[in-house]
């Protein structure tokens, strides 16, 4: 069994430029949530998109924006980046009907300079 | 808005040593999930409680949920450094979709 991967491990942007952000969800799962992740706090609800359309959303900006592709894989995206957005953005994949037990992957590391 | 208050935030003892984590908000969760991070990785998940007043052991680790499913604690019993490491409390609220509202994290050290 394939747990949640994500790409890159590590990306380092200016202010203003916009990035994108990679995961795929273990295998057998349907549902991916995104979470935004600041130094000494717990992760904070960006989305979830289930069957490719989002399924709800957290206290976010429009910028920030994402897709989920038909074997269930995600992207995140960020336009217009802040100095703010400098966090570790995690992923986890779940499968919809069950408890929602999320499982993560051990997330991108977002530094904005 | 739900919002999960974890304390203490800091935990440092000594090797052997028991200790317990708390978890509380005013709202109710249909389910309460504990997650173990280490720094620079993403959360690892060691728990999911589901009915108010069950009680669930892993090993040394003893997880419960509120008998009104509003809080929940996790007790070690004689730590040992390899417990070292970010302890998360997540609560799913009754909503259509799986968002979890975590706590802030108890930092827990246990020094040899």
């Amino acid at each position: 069994e394939t747990g949640v991967t994500q790409s890159p491990t590590h990306l380092i942007k200016t202010r203003g430029q916009q990035v994108t952000l990679r995961c795929s969800s273990q295998s057998g799962h349907n549902t991916v949530s995104w979470y935004q992740q600041a130094l000494g706090q717990g992760p904070q609800f960006i989305f979830q998109y289930y069957r490719e359309e989002e399924n709800g959303r957290g206290n976010f900006p429009p910028r920030f924006s994402g897709l989920q592709f038909p074997n269930y894989s995600s992207e995140l995206n960020v336009n217009a980046l802040e100095l703010d957005d400098s966090a570790l953005y995690l992923c986890a994949s779940s499968f919809a009907g069950s408890s929602y037990e999320q499982y993560f992957g051990p997330g991108t590391r977002l530094t904005v300079t | 808005t739900q919002l999960l208050e974890q304390s203490p935030q800091f935990l440092s003892i000594q090797e052997g040593e028991n200790l317990t984590v708390y978890c509380n908000s005013s709202s109710v969760f249909s389910s309460l999930q504990w997650y173990r991070q280490e720094p620079g990785e993403g959360p690892v998940l060691l728990v999911t409680v589901v009915t108010g007043g069950e009680v669930k052991k892993l090993k040394r680790l003893t997880f419960q949920f509120g008998d009104a499913r509003k809080d929940s604690s996790l007790h070690i019993t004689a730590a040992q450094p390899g417990d070292t490491g970010l302890y998360l409390c997540a609560g799913r609220g009754s909503t259509s979709y799986g968002k979890l509202t975590f706590g802030q994290g108890t930092i827990l050290t246990v020094h040899p």
